[in-house]
């Protein structure tokens, strides 16, 4: 069966960078784009980009522009996200999810905590 | 940007009552090539990742109650469950992937 296992929680500093991955399993890997959301406290679904792991391209939406990369690594099937420069506004969980035009399957999600 | 606005931010229903949640865009989510609506419908309770319940505007996902069905074109959308359940109580999301991704700002569904 499909299945998308993210990285644990993590507590981070303002000013740090984070680096979440997103292990995939149960379906061929390249052929499907993975997105990454997140869902701040009191907040609503924010998307942050996505990933296609057959040739490695990626988009981002424009808030995240010059903070966000995200790669992927065919040999273990595995997506990552790494955001630099966190602030307080950072905190979050969050999501990778891989796109059937629509997000079929999610992560369990990441819980990350920007505190000073 | 594709912004989508639901409707109500929450309601409470009692049980075996109907809901509906509305999702408008400010623009036409008609995929023209594949002939259907680009927009999905999506659970999420505390604690868990969202779920699809319905997409391309109407078919509903795989193991998700008939309880739950979603109509509309253009711009405006609904999701209806026909008899609310204690287990549905949640947040719901509509979303679009018609051109990039967004969300709506979410409905708050509870129990009267």
């Amino acid at each position: 069966q499909v299945q998308l296992v993210q990285s644990g929680g993590e507590v981070k500093k303002p000013g740090d960078s984070l680096k979440v991955s997103c292990k995939t399993s149960g379906y061929t890997f390249i052929d499907y784009y993975i997105h990454w959301v997140r869902h701040a406290p009191g907040q609503g679904l924010e998307c942050i980009g996505w990933v296609f792991p057959k040739n490695g391209d990626t988009d981002w939406t424009q808030k995240f522009q010059g903070r966000v990369t995200m790669t992927r690594d065919t040999s273990i099937s595995t997506v990552y996200m790494e955001l630099t420069s966190l602030t307080s506004d950072d905190t979050a969980v969050y999501y990778c999810a891989r796109e059937n035009w629509y997000y079929d399957h999610w992560g369990q999600g990441t819980p990350v905590t920007v505190s000073s | 940007d594709i912004v989508l606005t639901q409707s109500p931010e929450s309601l409470a229903v009692s049980l075996g009552e109907r809901a509906t949640i509305n999702c408008k865009s400010t623009q036409s989510l008609l995929n023209s090539s594949q002939k259907k609506h680009s927009l999905a419908w999506f659970q999420q309770k505390p604690g868990q990742p969202p779920k699809v319940l319905i997409y391309w505007a109407s078919f509903r996902a795989s193991g998700v109650p008939d309880r739950f069905s979603g109509s509309g074109s253009g711009t405006d959308f609904t999701l209806t469950i026909s008899s609310l359940q204690v287990e549905d109580v949640a947040v719901y999301y509509c979303q679009q992937y018609n051109r990039s991704r967004t969300f709506g700002q979410g409905t708050r569904v509870e129990i009267k």
